[in-house]
């Protein structure tokens, strides 16, 4: 999700169904991504990563997928629960150097 | 589990004092960062450290200083804070080419 003013991009889901939360990359020489989890009053939590040379990784629940042609990068989550209510950050760094370029992060909000 | 414990929760300070935000990681980390993070910029990386004593500028460093005296321990300085400085401050730590952990954050107030 890309930044608008102050206000966050928001995905509204209903519990139990997938979430799928977008996010366009800056860099084409990126070649690895990460996914981070921040629920309100806590640090950005790790989710799960993926490196360049791969178009799909899966965790428990999580799934992201890599286009580079594109320069997209997109988190689902299946069976979405209260629980997963939180901003998602998605980060890209090149050649393991120090410094992430993060995104302005998406809030997920979970229907009931 | 990885631990980073930021020393305050919640701090008050006034204009032109100096500030000092402390940082642990309990898993023996090669790697610190300081980030702030406010509302429609995302976090912007302060300084980070990759070893003892080491340190370099981040994106945004400037009113900043740092100190890694020992490899756990990770300080935030702010020589005289401004308004422009209340913001939640992130401290991370990592080994080489993994993720970054995080701690809870400190949110700070200038008045």
């Amino acid at each position: 999700g890309e930044s608008v003013g102050l206000h966050l991009p928001t995905l509204s889901v209903q519990e139990g169904d997938n979430s799928i939360i977008n996010c366009a990359y800056s860099n084409s020489a990126s070649d690895y991504f990460i996914w981070y989890k921040q629920e309100s009053g806590k640090g950005p939590q790790f989710i799960i990563d993926i490196r360049s040379n791969m178009d799909k990784r899966q965790g428990q629940r999580v799934t992201v997928l890599l286009n580079k042609t594109v320069k997209h990068l997109s988190l689902q989550i299946a069976a979405t629960q209260p629980g997963d209510s939180a901003v998602y950050f998605c980060a890209e760094n090149e050649n393991s150097n120090y410094q992430l370029i993060w995104g302005a992060g998406t809030k997920l909000i979970i229907k009931p | 589990d990885v631990k980073v414990t930021q020393s305050s929760r919640y701090l008050v300070k006034r204009t032109g004092e100096k500030v000092f935000l402390e940082c642990v990681q309990d898993m023996d980390h090669e790697n610190m960062f300081w980030y702030r993070q406010d509302p429609g910029l995302g976090l912007r990386l302060i300084y980070f450290s990759y070893d003892v004593k080491m340190k370099e500028k981040g994106d945004i460093p400037e009113g900043y200083s740092v100190s890694r005296e020992k490899k756990e321990r990770f300080s935030l300085i702010l020589e005289s804070a401004s308004t422009n400085q209340t913001s939640m401050y992130l401290c991370a730590s990592s080994s080489q080419g993994r993720p970054l952990h995080f701690g809870n954050g400190t949110r700070l107030t200038v008045t």
